[in-house]
């Protein structure tokens, strides 16, 4: 029961776009930015997307976020083996005196 | 550059407590915030709470409220994450992280600690 809502997998074959959505509400993407995380196997996240839509040195520019109303997106185009990971998205929730909101997490598939 | 360098894996019993630090460094430590945020086999991430290490005030998430404890030492730069009343439902990786900047109410995590794993069994 997270609150940010993410579907919980996509896939995509080789070179294709994959899109993956983000929905919340008035006090968390609609007042604050969205970042964006990718998680591979046995590792900590990784930062791949900041304030709705910058990227980290060293992301490829095939990772691209944006955000609109209480919904924010997060890109892949191009797609490629090594983008198989998890995938989530958090913001600042101003309620209950402040927290973080993450979704749930997209486990993307490369076919 | 920057380092969170966490302690090592725990292996607890059903009601114990288990302290994790994390221990900073290639900056100055008063500066930022920490957050902490776990991840249980298999699940999403979920965040416990932060801690101001600049005078040591936290925030909790309300679900651990009255079980967790963040403290900071600033002579190591070490920031410390006391969950008690453990339960089997705690087992989990427990991950330390640093905003990229210098404020509190913002989730741009530009550096993690390499993760905790806390195994709670009787």
């Amino acid at each position: 029961q997270s609150v940010l809502t993410q579907p919980p997998s996509a896939s995509g074959t080789p070179g294709q776009r994959v899109t993956i959505s983000c929905s919340g509400s008035r006090s968390n993407i609609g007042s604050n930015t969205v970042n964006w995380y990718q998680q591979l196997p046995g590792t900590a996240p990784k930062l791949l997307i900041y304030n709705n839509y910058q990227r980290p040195s060293g992301v490829p520019d095939r990772f691209s976020g944006s955000k609109s109303g209480t919904s924010a997106s997060l890109a892949i185009s191009g797609l490629q083996s090594e983008d198989e990971a998890d995938y989530y998205c958090a913001a600042w929730d101003d309620s209950l005196n402040g927290h973080v909101a993450f979704g749930g997490g997209t486990k993307v598939t490369v076919l | 550059q920057v380092q969170l360098v966490q302690s090592g894996a725990e292996v607890k019993k059903p009601g114990a407590s288990v302290k994790v630090s994390c221990k900073a460094s290639g900056y100055t430590f008063n500066s930022y915030f920490i957050h902490w945020v776990r991840q249980a086999p298999g699940q999403g991430l979920e965040w416990m709470g932060i801690i101001n290490p600049s005078g040591g005030s936290t925030v909790y998430a309300q679900k651990f409220q009255g079980r967790v404890t963040m403290t900071r030492d600033t002579s190591t730069s070490t920031v410390y994450m006391e969950l008690s009343s453990l339960r089997s439902e705690d087992t989990a990786v427990y991950y330390c992280a640093r905003p990229g900047i210098a404020v509190a109410g913002t989730t741009q995590f530009n550096y993690w600690g390499q993760g905790t794993l806390v195994t709670v069994s009787s």
